[in-house]
């Protein structure tokens, strides 16, 4: 089945710098990578996905990037503010057209210093 | 995206008990899904909820101690029998849309067994 290993657990920047969190897969029939974002005592909002047939999205200040040679996809978070602080979770899925089941990775907590 | 909501929001219950957690939806949707979130944890997927059919379970739960029901498209229910306190989390339904592949999540139901 699919693993999905994501990377860091924890995560402190300067407010106004940037984020990577990483993500790799292990199941080559996954093409649907969405991210959620979590706050404290808050439900997991999806922020952006990605399908297999294109490499980079973007919206704003988040954007996301995908190898799917690698099954590596990454989340890039620029001028963090302090409201990017929460935790953030990759996940990967076959798509509506298959099981549909969405594998998530271990999250990463971010902190925005002021 | 949908409207999903969850009773109870939390409870306490002692050790031996059973509480059924209740998810509604505002629309009819074909994929509901329910998940434990343990705290400072991911999220880890229980069961598919089929209408019309028995729940298809991941490995590791089993129907006699999480039952499922789902009568009908909007509508599911879960059940957390004779609760120890190791079953103290978070429980989130989730729902995908047909033909989309994103699910999106309720409000969680946050429960501790004494």
């Amino acid at each position: 089945g699919e693993n999905v290993e994501q990377h860091p657990s924890t995560l402190s920047v300067q407010e106004g710098d940037s984020a990577v969190i990483k993500c790799t897969y292990s199941d080559s029939a996954s093409n649907y990578f969405p991210w959620y974002k979590q706050e404290l005592g808050k439900r997991p909002q999806l922020i952006i996905d990605i399908r297999s047939n294109v490499g980079e999205k973007k919206d704003q200040r988040i954007a996301v990037t995908l190898n799917k040679t690698a099954k590596h996809f990454s989340l890039h978070i620029t001028e963090t503010q302090p409201e990017d602080s929460a935790v953030y979770f990759c996940a990967a899925s076959p798509g509506y057209s298959s099981a549909s089941k969405i594998i998530f990775g271990s999250g990463t907590r971010l902190s925005i210093r002021p | 995206s949908a409207v999903i909501s969850q009773k109870p929001s939390r409870d306490i219950c002692q050790r031996g008990t059973s509480l059924t957690i209740q998810c509604q939806v505002d629309s009819q949707v074909t994929m509901m899904f329910w998940y434990r979130q343990q705290p400072g944890q991911s999220l880890t997927l229980i069961a598919t909820a089929n209408q019309g059919s028995e729940a298809t379970y991941e490995s590791g739960f089993v129907i006699d101690k999480f039952p499922i029901s789902r009568p009908n498209l909007t509508f599911s229910t879960l059940t957390v029998s004779n609760m120890s306190p190791e079953d103290s989390s978070i429980y989130l339904c989730s729902v995908q849309p047909q033909g989309t592949d994103t699910q999106y999540f309720g409000p969680g139901t946050r429960l501790t067994v004494l």
